[in-house]
């Protein structure tokens, strides 16, 4: 059974940075085609990926948001950990991190988020 | 923000049948990536609905079928149910932008 269960602060003020914990288990970082990724919703709002590491630790992120966010594994401790600065009170959001499967599909890689930890809620505020 | 649109919200009696759109571009769904589909009931995080366009995950019932053409994706619900009422979000990749989901629809259940 895959599991995955985000952890880190309820409230952050302005200007701080934001550290979040993603611990799984059940699939290894460590096989071909297995990633993990990010991805928040602010109350009421649609969904917003935000970042991914894969096996072979390459890492992507929103173009958007990539000056502000860093991804990093730990394998050997299942975690993946995301790091996002400057936060700002727009950045209120439940935060997920999601298991993500990539398949090569002849040209390009695809990739689904499944499943998903059951989220953490941030929010920004003095 | 999203590049993926989707109806806002969508509604239908028991048994009936919904479809919802999720409109992209050349850059995203029209380039050839593929789409995904979520469910995401109320207070709850979301769960994978179809992968690859048009496969169910074990355990999504056959009510629920996706497809795709050009630059756009559906989702198909038939005889929809009371456990169905929840919002649904399409998600694919856009060549500039990265990972990208649809604004979401939410389906009620008259």
């Amino acid at each position: 059974q895959v599991t995955l269960r985000e952890s880190g602060p309820a409230l952050v003020k302005p200007t701080q940075t934001l550290t979040l914990t993603c611990t799984f288990s059940g699939f290894s970082l460590s096989t071909s085609g297995m990633c993990v990724s990010w991805i928040r919703q602010p109350p009421g709002k649609a969904l917003e990926w935000l970042a991914l590491i894969d096996w072979d630790d390459d890492k992507y992120y929103s173009t958007s948001l990539k000056t502000r966010l860093t991804i990093s594994k730990d394998t050997s401790k299942n975690q993946v950990v995301l790091t996002m600065t400057n936060m700002d009170p727009v950045d209120t959001a439940t935060y997920y991190c999601a298991r993500t499967t990539s398949r090569w599909g002849g040209s390009y890689w695809t990739r689904w988020f499944d499943p998903w930890g059951q989220g953490t809620l941030v929010t920004v505020s003095s | 923000q999203s590049v993926l649109t989707q109806p806002p919200s969508v509604s239908e009696a028991p048994g009936q049948r919904v479809t919802i759109s999720c409109t992209g571009s050349s850059s995203n769904i029209g380039a050839g990536y593929d789409v995904h589909w979520y469910q995401q009931l109320p207070g709850t995080a979301p769960k994978l609905l179809i992968y690859g366009n048009s496969n169910r995950p074990s355990g999504v019932p056959d009510r629920f079928s996706g497809s795709k053409s050009g630059t756009s994706a559906s989702l198909a619900i038939t005889g929809l149910q009371a456990e169905d009422e929840a919002d649904y979000y399409c998600q694919s990749y856009d060549s500039s932008l990265g990972h990208v989901f649809g604004t979401g629809t939410k389906v009620t259940v008259l």
